[in-house]
């Protein structure tokens, strides 16, 4: 099956914690995205790579970092400075960083805080 | 900054009535995408408009694209069951490279 895996679908973070959001795709594309939802807000970016070992910061970067070491892995950490951290994370890819290319999304991952 | 405003941000239709959201833009966008997000699920692309002026239709969705590519519409007619979830408006803001995404609207249905 071609497409985007996020794990884990549930997780929980203690309050001074950091967690990792795995994020991995098998479409080859190049650009991937990790976007935050919240009830009854749209989509917004934390943070996207164009290419492996480039990344660049979104609408909403702080409290949160990347890496992407490889092209089919992208992990987002959300560190303890981010202090509102619940909320619903989806990863996308596209086959370019071009803004008119459609996005593929994992099935995310909601992040609660103990 | 940039935003996409998309209204309504809920809307509760019978089995078989319209629906229409609507999405609207300070500044021109070089592009708007619609995606449909079923509960408990994860946003899946429907569709792209790039032209001015331009509407295209998928079965019963009917998109549209304003004169000015400020504003766009996505309609279904005589709604199903299926259609239930939350329709999101994408638009790509020229000049900045970037993809703002509207609230969403969110359909329900009875049956």
């Amino acid at each position: 099956d071609g497409g985007i895996t996020q794990s884990p679908k549930y997780l929980f973070r203690k309050e001074g914690q950091n967690v990792t959001l795995s994020c991995e795709q098998n479409l080859n594309h190049d650009a991937m995205y990790w976007y935050r939802q919240d009830p009854g807000q749209g989509l917004r970016l934390i943070y996207y790579s164009q290419i492996v070992n480039d990344f660049q910061k979104g609408d909403i970067a702080e409290g949160y970092s990347v890496s992407r070491e490889k092209k089919e892995s992208f992990p987002l950490t959300v560190t303890s400075a981010q202090k509102n951290p619940t909320a619903f994370y989806l990863c996308a890819s596209s086959p370019r960083t071009l803004w008119g290319e459609k996005l593929f999304f994992g099935s995310g991952t909601q992040l609660s805080v103990l | 900054g940039q935003q996409v405003m998309q209204i309504p941000q809920y809307q509760h239709v019978q089995e078989g009535e319209d629906f229409t959201t609507y999405c609207n833009s300070s500044t021109t966008l070089s592009n708007i995408q619609w995606y449909k997000q079923r509960p408990g699920g994860h946003p899946v692309f429907l569709i792209q408009l790039v032209k001015s002026g331009e509407v295209k239709k998928q079965k019963r969705l009917t998109f549209q694209f304003g004169e000015a590519k400020k504003n766009s519409s996505l309609h279904i007619t005589a709604t199903q069951t299926t259609d239930v979830g939350t329709y999101f408006c994408a638009g790509g803001i020229q000049g900045a490279q970037k993809l703002v995404f509207g609230q969403g609207t969110r359909l329900t249905i009875n049956p």
